[in-house]
């Protein structure tokens, strides 16, 4: 089973700076990862697959990079919409497939 | 417009069975793989299970593999998890989530319904 750890558990940003959030595979997953948010009482959602495609309607602000076991999520400029946890999923190697223990963006 | 509505959840004690159903509708379902997703109360998000869309192929993550059954009707687009000798580290939120690509293996999923409790307790 591919582990993923995500960093840091909780990221603290001002509304307007940039956020990076960092996700680590056990072992390769190559271009296979996934980004999604959840807000408190809701669903996830998916904002990047292929670990640097946008999801359908998700703005440009948000940026997905890195193969093989590193990867970054970044938020170029934060909005209060986007305090919320963000998790990382791989499906290069599955089932099952893994998802990280989530990064909460929370606000300065 | 996409739309899933899971249902079936409640209090079951340790042992009992419960039937998840997620009612889906606004895409073609037999054309999608479809997963559940669940989550503890203040965890992270564990994957389930997963049922390609004919429903010949079936995944499952080896903490519920033996005691789920996923399982679709596409004549009635629904999507179904029964869960059988229910623990009580099996109480989470439970979520249906459609994937993201047609025909395409479980990979990412780009809708999910709003969940459903599963509280496992005596």
């Amino acid at each position: 089973e591919i582990v993923m750890t995500q960093s840091p558990a909780t990221l603290s940003v001002s509304p307007g700076e940039r956020a990076t959030l960092s996700c680590r595979a056990s072992q390769s997953v190559s271009s296979n990862l996934a980004w999604y948010q959840q807000k408190p009482g809701q669903a996830p959602r998916l904002l990047i697959y292929g670990a640097s495609t946008r999801a359908t309607g998700i703005p440009a602000r948000f940026s997905g990079s890195g193969s093989g076991t590193e990867f970054t999520l970044t938020i170029s400029s934060l909005l209060s919409e986007d305090f919320a946890v963000y998790y990382c999923q791989q499906y290069e190697n599955w089932p099952p497939l893994t998802f990280g223990g989530g990064t909460k963006v929370e606000i300065k | 417009e996409v739309q899933l509505l899971e249902s079936g959840g409640g209090l079951v004690q340790p042992g009992g069975s419960l039937r998840l159903s997620c009612a889906a509708s606004g895409f073609t379902f037999s054309n999608y793989a479809m997963s559940w997703v669940r989550q503890a109360p203040g965890k992270g998000l564990e994957w389930v299970s997963a049922i390609v869309g004919s429903g010949i192929s079936t995944y499952y993550a080896d903490s519920v593999k033996g005691r789920f059954t996923i399982s679709r009707d596409n004549s009635k687009n629904t999507l179904y998890l029964q869960m059988n000798s229910l623990r009580v580290e099996d109480t989470a939120v439970y979520y249906c989530a459609k994937v993201t690509v047609a025909a395409r293996p479980p990979y990412h999923f780009d809708y999910w319904g709003q969940g459903t409790l599963v509280t496992v307790s005596s």
